[in-house]
């Protein structure tokens, strides 16, 4: 089984500052298979970025994705308030199953 | 545009079965090429995929529950159910259910895996 590991735990940022997420995996990941989500409280999450770099369908384009093999990326160019919340990754495994990183929490410096 | 709504018992007996049911509105659950996804959140914690299932009827589970779970859809409802047997208090979590795409776009045009419509969830104690 896959494991994900997210890093930082908390990013403490301010808005319009840059932030750099990170999603490593224990073994080589196709990039087809790695998502992103957005999650607020007491909301579902929301689907950012699928195939590691491919923005879904009403997502503002400063966030992006990038990487391969083990090591992605979740990058917000200039944080919005609203982009203050819980991001996790996510893959697609054999069997079939899907594994989830344990999230970054994104918060007001 | 499609959404979907989890409805069940927000209370559950130590031992007993948990139940729920999503329900697809605003389409129909046939409609493309997806899997059926259900995944749960323990207040604080991260998010664990529980299962899924196509309206084909077949399902796929997550190992360490496999045993506990099972998965069925119902077409003529547009609906489809989770069930998790011989529930503990580490079965408290919120349930969301999930549309689930797994394998080709014509969208896109490539392979894609992601999940894109969510239900808002719903919370399961487990107690006695």
């Amino acid at each position: 089984e896959i494991v994900l590991t997210q890093s930082p735990g908390t990013l403490s940022l301010s808005p319009g500052d840059r932030a750099t997420l990170s999603c490593r995996a224990s073994q080589s990941v196709s990039s087809s298979y790695l998502a992103w989500y957005q999650q607020k409280p007491g909301q579902a999450p929301r689907l950012l970025i699928y195939g590691a770099s491919s923005r879904a369908s009403g997502i503002p384009d400063r966030f992006s994705g990038s990487g391969s093999g083990t090591d992605f990326t979740l990058t917000i160019s200039r944080l919005e308030p609203e982009d203050f919340a819980l991001y996790y990754c996510q893959q697609y495994g054999s069997s079939p199953t899907w594994t989830f990183g344990q999230g970054t929490k994104v918060e007001i410096k | 545009q499609v959404q979907l709504q989890e409805s069940g018992p927000g209370l559950v007996k130590p031992s007993e079965t948990l139940s729920l049911t999503c329900t697809v509105s605003g389409g129909s659950i046939n409609s493309g090429s997806y899997y059926w996804s259900w995944i749960r959140q323990p207040a604080g914690k991260g998010l664990e995929w529980t299962g899924r299932i196509n309206t084909s009827g077949s399902t796929n589970y997550n190992p360490s529950l496999k045993s506990r779970v099972t998965i069925s859809v119902d077409t003529s409802k547009n609906q489809f159910s989770l069930r998790l047997s011989s529930v503990t208090a580490a079965d408290t979590a919120v349930y969301y259910c999930a549309r689930d795409k797994s394998g080709y776009s014509g969208n896109d045009s490539m392979d894609v895996y992601y999940m894109d419509v969510w239900g808002k969830g719903t919370t399961v104690t487990v107690s006695s």
